[in-house]
């Protein structure tokens, strides 16, 4: 099993310039999130879905879109990059939102010049 | 605002000595959830604590839970040069926002120096 798949691993943007960052799951989980990760900060939820067709705001939402239009897959949208979503993100996936164990992918490192 | 708030913020000890890392969080919780991040790799579940849960081991990590002072900690036993990470703890609490659903909220993150 693959599990949760993060593309691409590594991008360098322009400012304003927009792209897609994919997530794949293959273990047939409701729930999927994306988070991203700053030095000193943590891990900060940007979007989540609790199923297939639904959306929600986390806690940093404003300048990223998400969709999941498929069970399996979460895209997360820069429309137009800034310097400061320079980050590392995150994806992972879970059974529930209640009281199962999360799986991450492996990241993508965004540097946004 | 971020959920959990873990102390200290970075721990150096050495090999065979215990680690004790604590996590304080702010509302109430269905369960909450240590991981642990190797330098640049994604996070990996260690152990899962529900509400009505004091205390939970697995092989040498120990957490206990305490929802009256609203604080967790995880004790890892005789150290080794390989438990070098950062350890974060997770709460997964309910939001009532929109269609209503759970979130798991990650605090920032104990680093962890094992010397051999």
């Amino acid at each position: 099993n693959a599990g949760v798949t993060q593309t691409p691993k590594f991008r360098v943007l322009k400012t304003g310039q927009s792209m897609t960052l994919l997530c794949a799951q293959d273990m047939n989980h409701e729930y999927m999130y994306w988070y991203r990760q700053d030095p000193g900060m943590g891990l900060r939820l940007i979007h989540y879905s609790v199923g297939e067709g639904t959306t929600a705001k986390g806690e940093v939402p404003d300048g990223y879109n998400v969709s999941r239009l498929k069970k399996q897959n979460f895209l997360l949208g820069l429309e137009s990059a800034a310097p400061s979503q320079t980050s590392v993100y995150f994806c992972a996936s879970s059974e529930q939102g209640g009281g199962t164990e999360a799986f991450f992918g492996q990241g993508t490192r965004l540097t946004v010049v | 605002s971020q959920q959990g708030e873990e102390d200290p913020q970075a721990l150096s000890i050495q090999e065979g000595e215990n680690a004790t890392m604590n996590c304080s969080y702010k509302t109430s919780i269905n369960n909450l959830q240590w991981y642990r991040q190797n330098s640049g790799r994604g996070l990996v579940h260690l152990i899962l604590i529900r509400s009505n849960e004091r205390e939970k081991h697995s092989g040498r990590l120990r957490v206990t839970l305490d929802t009256s002072k609203k604080s967790s900690s995880l004790l890892i036993t005789a150290s080794r040069a390989a438990d070098t990470a950062s350890y974060f703890c997770a709460t997964v609490g309910y939001s009532y926002s929109g269609a209503g659903s759970y979130q798991l909220t990650f605090g920032k993150g104990t680093k962890l120096s094992v010397i051999p």
